[in-house]
């Protein structure tokens, strides 16, 4: 059954650090996006892109967030200049043409030292 | 703008018991609505969806959901709770196909022999 996956499943980086959250979409989806659960919390909608642009971000996604998908098969999420608040769980979701539900990734727990 | 409401943060039943984990949603358009579990340390799946077909809207695992458009509802419910359903299960809502996944907080469900 097609998945999504993502790398790392943990990271571990000082507070300053830039870090790059890896995804692997399903193969014939053309929605992606991400998402944050911080611990204890609800998830959270960072941003999602269609057609090589971000198509929708909430507020939570400043300039310190970008997303890229540098070739067919990856979407990443750089976050430039890491603080303690970005310690949580990312989630990698993909969605494929006319489907409404997405289809997340086991995530990858970001942790800021 | 949409919102989910997700009444009792914990849940406990006895094995065999009824399951009922209540989510309300407020939209502005014909909403799409999603329950996805959460298993410790694993990302989100999807249990089961609405997106303007039936009302009654029947899920993996044995989970259902109805849909009350009067009511603003879309409770999930299970007839007869496992010790492998105990997770988290949050509701969520969307208002087309390819847009963001607003969530409730999540409810935690213990399942108790």
């Amino acid at each position: 059954e097609p998945e999504v996956t993502q790398t790392p499943s943990h990271q571990v980086t000082q507070m300053g650090q830039e870090v790059i959250l890896r995804c692997v979409p399903i193969s014939n989806h053309l929605y992606f996006y991400w998402y944050r659960q911080i611990l204890g919390q609800k998830v959270e909608f960072l941003v999602s892109f269609y057609n090589n642009e971000i198509s929708e971000k909430s507020e939570i996604f400043d300039d310190q967030f970008s997303v890229e998908r540098p070739d067919g098969s990856n979407f990443t999420l750089k976050i430039r200049s890491t603080k303690l608040e970005d310690s949580a769980m990312y989630f990698c979701a993909s969605s494929g043409n006319g489907n409404t539900e997405a289809f997340f990734g086991q995530g990858t727990r970001l942790t800021v030292v | 703008a949409q919102s989910v409401t997700q009444l009792g943060s914990h849940v406990s039943v006895s094995e065999g018991a009824l399951v009922l984990l209540r989510c309300n949603y407020s939209s502005s358009v014909p909403p799409y609505l999603f329950w996805y579990v959460q298993y410790p340390n694993q990302g989100l799946q999807l249990l089961l969806k609405y997106t303007s077909a039936a009302t009654l809207v029947k899920g993996i695992n044995g989970f259902e959901a109805e849909f009350k458009k009067s009511e603003t509802s879309f409770h999930l419910t299970k007839p007869s709770a496992h010790m492998s359903d105990a997770a988290e299960y949050f509701c969520a809502v969307s208002n087309q196909a390819g847009t963001a996944l607003i969530f409730g907080k999540g409810t935690t469900l213990s399942v108790s022999s």
